[in-house]
């Protein structure tokens, strides 16, 4: 059980493009959602606590007009990298939380390189 | 700094048993995890404690908790070489916010 999908797994892109990143809970509801960033032989970084129905909240340091995030339903939140830049090259993580589980640990994606050429 | 700290790299031989300490910060967090990720992947829940435990075992993972000195451990009983990853430990914070630390690389061999 608590299973998360993140698609794509991989992507290239030219500079400029956006690039939208989709997390999704397959056997669970999931209030909450969060999205990572990893550079390389690091720790993640949290960019946003993405929340359903409301505003996502964003880390500080973390341009939100850049990261747009969407919670949509209980199941599906998405992550776009708008014009996105050789230095947005990372990979990207998702995780979720079981609803009403403030206290239920996140169960995470299987993370989306991307790649801006 | 980093609120959670962890030694950066562990090597072990097969069959012994791997240790990867941490220390954390904020006395009034009162969850800590573990998580494994292997090359290319994202993380995969290994084992949790809750903060008024002092141990915690599941199957060939034991965690234990120094809350006074703020200090988690895994041992890995039996280390195979698919347990070859990266090991972080996490503390969770206000709203279930998750701070890891950088991560503890152990490379197992034969």
């Amino acid at each position: 059980g608590a299973v998360v999908s993140q698609h794509p797994s991989w992507v290239i892109c030219k500079s400029g493009t956006s690039v939208k990143i989709e997390c999704r809970s397959l056997d669970f509801q999931a209030t909450t959602m969060f999205w990572y960033r990893q550079f390389p032989k690091q720790s993640l970084m949290l960019m946003a606590t993405s929340n359903e129905g409301s505003k996502a909240t964003y880390e500080q340091g973390v341009e939100k007009d850049k990261f747009l995030i969407n919670h949509a339903s209980l199941t599906l939140s998405t992550l776009t990298v708008t014009s996105a830049h050789p230095e947005d090259s990372s990979f990207y993580i998702c995780s979720a939380r079981l609803r009403q589980g403030v206290n239920q640990p996140q169960h995470f994606g299987d993370g989306t390189r991307l790649s801006i050429l | 700094g980093e609120d959670v700290e962890q030694s950066l790299f562990l090597s072990v031989r097969e069959g012994d048993s791997s240790v990867i300490n941490c220390t954390y910060t904020d006395s009034s967090s009162t969850y800590l995890y573990w998580y494994k990720q292997e090359p290319g992947a994202g993380l995969q829940l290994l084992t949790y404690i809750f903060s008024n435990m002092d141990m915690k075992q599941d199957q060939r993972l034991t965690v234990l908790l120094n809350k006074k000195d703020k200090h988690l451990s895994l041992r890995i009983a039996d280390t195979q070489t698919g347990d070859s990853a990266i090991y972080f430990c996490a503390e969770r914070e206000s709203w279930g916010k998750l701070q890891f630390g950088a991560g503890t690389q152990v490379v197992v061999t034969p």
